[in-house]
């Protein structure tokens, strides 16, 4: 899986757009983005996951440049709950893989 | 919503014992996964399991450790020998589909080796 680079931390007001960026130059054509995140020791949670298209759901959206090698998340109206590590994975998918975490982005929502 | 759930919350137990943590995957779900985090560390992948067999599995995952869906809705890991270095949060999750990859994660389970 291609290696991923993210910030250690960033802050973001809350009610503001929280844009968490991630590169992954050495991405393959059959690697997905996958983005979790994790709240506080509680199990990691699935947030959106894309190939090349941009992708929203109803927690975020996926923004992936045309060469793929790097993206960023959206959250648009972050709160106070969104307070979290938030991690980008690159992996391909199709098959019963395991992710493999980094250290990820501690976002902090400040009131 | 469906969700994982997985018993007990927290387990302490003595060096040298056998521990099973416990897990009910999301009902239609056929993949399923454990994860650990030890303390301030990054979450590791140990096994996945798919019809009734290991997928893969880490390093971590040696002889002492052991996968097993009992019946259609358990999915359990056994820690036959526990050392203190297993102390750790334990993460089951499941997915639904190989091709959509996305994986659901429970709350974890606490595991104190004293």
């Amino acid at each position: 899986d291609a290696k991923t680079t993210q910030p250690t931390s960033m802050d973001c007001a809350e009610g503001r757009a929280a844009n968490l960026p991630c590169n992954h130059s050495t991405i393959s054509g059959n690697e997905y983005v996958y983005w979790y995140r994790q709240i506080h020791s509680q199990g990691p949670q699935y947030i959106i996951h894309g190939l090349k298209n941009n992708e929203t759901n109803e927690m975020a959206s996926l923004i992936i440049t045309e060469d793929r090698k790097s993206s960023t998340l959206i959250l648009p109206h972050a709160t106070l709950r969104d307070t979290a590590v938030y991690y980008c994975i690159v992996r391909v998918t199709g098959s019963a893989r395991q992710l493999t975490f980094g250290s990820g982005t501690q976002l902090t929502v400040l009131p | 919503e469906p969700e994982v759930t997985q018993t007990p919350s927290h387990q302490v137990t003595q060096m040298g014992q056998e521990v099973i943590l416990r897990c009910v995957p999301i009902s239609n779900h056929l993949y399923f996964y454990w994860y650990r985090q030890i303390l301030g560390q990054k979450v590791e992948f140990l096994v996945s399991f798919y019809n009734n067999e290991i997928s893969e599995k880490s390093e971590i995952f040696d002889d002492q450790f052991s996968v097993e869906r009992p019946d259609g809705s358990n999915f359990t890991l056994k820690i036959r020998s526990t050392k203190l270095e297993d102390s750790a949060m334990y993460f089951c999750a499941s997915g639904r589909s190989e091709s959509l990859g996305e994986q659901y994660f429970g709350p974890g389970t606490r595991l104190t080796v004293t």
